[in-house]
């Protein structure tokens, strides 16, 4: 039931970039992408509604494939400030379930 | 507006004593959450309520744990009594409404049960 991200963990140089995947076995109604920093709690990034929709933030934009029922989050020339893990959540329809997360470390 | 708030940030208790979890949602959000976060099982969906009512607590992991909102503005989470297995952080959080709207998150509370 929990939707399954991949991969677990990325390590960037900065200005390069990233591409995270989420996966549900379930059919989805939206999909939310947010991120935590180490030791706070997690943030909004944004949502998608709608099947191959694109939204984005800042160098941070994401799709949605519905028939498919995954999502992918795209990290353009990262910055240290993007580190943290990074959770999907799918609602099924009702509620909103987490990812397993990504844990993404930018160095200088 | 001061976002979610909850109390207390860390508690430290022995196993079998009762722990409080509180949490006051942002003034007008209808929806409220309760998640618990540990390294093994990641962020899950304890209960949640919609309008100060329980909509689904499939995600309570037993008997020992309750989750009460008397009113808009106040909600807590209970777990009598406490097992070691039960530390973690866990999350209140809160939104317009139900579906498909953005969650604000608390700071956190962080248990550990010794």
């Amino acid at each position: 039931q929990q939707p399954v991200q991949s991969p677990q963990a990325v390590i960037l140089r900065e200005g390069e970039d990233a591409v995270i995947n989420c996966s549900s076995s379930k059919a989805l109604y939206s999909v939310h992408w947010y991120r935590q920093k180490h030791g706070e709690a997690p943030v909004f990034l944004m949502i998608l509604l709608k099947g191959g929709e694109q939204k984005g933030h800042e160098k941070i934009s994401a799709s949605f494939n519905e028939k498919k029922q995954q999502s992918s989050l795209y990290l353009t020339a990262s910055q240290l400030s993007y580190s943290g893990t990074y959770f999907c959540g799918t609602e099924t329809p009702d509620k909103l379930i987490f990812g397993t997360g990504t844990r993404l470390q930018v160095f200088p | 507006d001061a976002g979610v708030i909850q109390s207390p940030r860390h508690e430290v208790t022995e196993m079998g004593q009762e722990v409080t979890l509180r949490c006051k949602p942002i003034s007008g959000h209808n929806s409220l959450f309760w998640y618990r976060q540990t390294m093994m099982r990641g962020l899950e969906l304890l209960i949640y309520f919609n309008n100060n009512v329980p909509i689904d607590d499939s995600g309570m992991p037993e008997d020992r744990f309750s989750a009460k909102m008397p009113n808009a503005s106040f909600s807590t989470l209970k777990i009598q009594p406490s097992e070691p297995r039960d530390s973690a952080v866990y999350f209140c959080a809160s939104s317009l409404v139900a579906r498909a709207n953005v969650l604000t998150f608390g700071a956190g509370s962080r248990l550990t049960v010794l």
